[in-house]
């Protein structure tokens, strides 16, 4: 089955600092990846999503994540962040072909904004 | 449509008491879930089905967790009896098909004292 990784449990960066959020999965046939977010006191929603064709996806907000398969990776950056973007964000996988369990999700990452 | 729709938004009971979370998905969407979501753990899956039917409940953590889906527009999750360690947020979630993007519903706050 397939797992995922988000290397960092919560971010802290300061207004219009740049933004990577590194996301890893483990599973070697196709699949496709998400980036959802989730702002404090509401439901997730979609930021972006990579199926197939050109690997560096532009997503909401000037989010943007870039799907390296050699790396099994699909890291999330957004050049310069803002207070608004605090928020919770998680990395999800589905295996496509297979009997895997589909949409399995890191542990997400806490980015923290400050002014 | 108005999106996934959850109720009740927060649910505080005392521990032993049975605890009942409903999910009402996006019409015509094939696929439902159930996620637990914790600050150790994150999103967990619990349960997903497909038009209707339970596919894979190998994340339910306990017996004590059970959920139905009676119809293509309603789905429950119940915990019987309920303890501490429950207490979480649950969200469900559907999509049209198994690969592609699911939507959330505003998620359950459950608290048990």
């Amino acid at each position: 089955a397939q797992s995922v990784s988000q290397h960092n449990h919560h971010v802290i960066l300061s207004e219009a600092a740049s933004l990577e959020l590194g996301c890893n999965y483990s599973y070697g046939g196709t699949v496709n990846l998400f980036w959802y977010v989730q702002y404090p006191g509401q439901h997730l929603q979609l930021l972006l999503k990579y199926f197939s064709g050109d690997p560096l996806v532009k997503g909401i907000k000037g989010f943007e994540a870039e799907f390296i398969k050699s790396k099994f990776s699909f890291n999330l950056r957004k050049p310069s962040v803002q207070w608004s973007d605090t928020a919770e964000y998680s990395c999800a996988v589905t295996a496509i072909n297979s009997g895997n369990t589909p949409l399995v999700f890191g542990k997400g990452t806490r980015l923290s904004v400050i002014a | 449509d108005a999106g996934v729709i959850q109720s009740p938004r927060h649910e505080v009971t005392e521990m032993g008491q049975e605890v009942t979370l409903r999910c009402k998905p996006i019409s015509g969407h094939d696929y439902l879930f159930w996620y637990r979501q914790t600050m150790m753990r994150g999103l967990e899956l619990l349960i997903y089905f497909n038009n209707n039917v339970p596919i894979d409940d190998s994340g339910m953590p306990e017996d004590r967790f059970s959920a139905k889906m009676p119809n293509a527009s309603f789905s429950t999750l119940k915990i019987q009896p309920s303890e501490p360690r429950d207490s979480a947020v649950y969200f469900c979630a559907s999509s049209y098909k198994r690969y592609t993007e699911a939507f959330f519903g505003q998620g359950t706050r459950l608290t048990v004292v």
